[in-house]
């Protein structure tokens, strides 16, 4: 099984900031490598799939890089209504294994 | 609206069973693989299940043997059949939708989740 390690656990941020969260996977993924936004009582929400590549809709403040191990979510300028948990995920194997979460502040 | 709606989740007994539903709509069920995911309370994302167009299905090891993942493409609906069920089940519920690209893709649409509670 592929694990996912997401690194910071918890942030605080206030508005306008630059947020970066790292996952990292215990093998080579290439880019197959997804991220999620989950805000407080709702469902995940995609955001990036393929490392880099935006879903439909998601605001173009949100990016993503990375290929192999190591990949990288930015936010820029922290809006208010970023206040959430995001998840990594790896379709690269089954089982389908998530990243720990975490969960983004607003100061 | 492209929309998954899940249904059949409550409390149940250590050891009972349970079926849950997921009704989609919006799009062309049978052309997409759906699986399920499970959050329990507080805690992140674990994968459940996966079912691909062609009926294939796939299980971690944590559920395998226990729950049994179909779907009835003329009733756009998929379910998870979930019997044994231990406390460490007690979880959220999502289905979501994988999309179409080769191999196993990101999932672009989930469900609001049901709630399923294990307990005596």
């Amino acid at each position: 099984e592929i694990v996912l390690t997401q690194s910071p656990d918890f942030q605080s941020v206030t508005p306008k900031e630059r947020v970066t969260i790292t996952c990292r996977a215990s093998q080579s993924i290439g880019s197959r490598l997804h991220w999620y936004q989950q805000k407080p009582d709702q469902s995940p929400k995609l955001l990036i799939k393929y490392a880099s590549q935006s879903f439909s809709g998601v605001p173009s403040r949100f990016s993503g890089s990375g290929s192999g191990t190591d990949f990288t979510l930015t936010i820029n300028s922290l809006e208010a209504e970023d206040a959430a948990t995001y998840y990594c995920h790896q379709s690269s194997d089954l089982p389908g294994t998530f990243g720990q979460g975490t969960k983004v502040e607003i100061k | 609206e492209v929309q998954l709606v899940e249904s059949g989740g409550g409390l149940v007994q250590p050891g009972g069973s349970l079926r849950l539903s997921c009704a989609a709509s919006g799009f062309t069920f049978s052309r997409y693989d759906i699986h399920w995911v499970r959050q329990a309370p507080g805690k992140g994302l674990e994968w459940v299940s996966a079912i691909d167009t062609a009926g294939n299905t796939y299980y971690p090891g944590s559920v395998r043997g226990r729950f049994t993942i179909s779907r009835e493409n003329a009733k756009n609906s998929l379910y998870l059949q979930m019997n044994s069920l231990r406390a460490g089940d007690t979880a959220v519920y999502y289905c979501a939708r994988e999309g179409d690209s080769s191999g196993i893709d990101a999932f672009d649409i989930w469900g609001q989740g049901t709630m399923v509670t294990v307990s005596s």
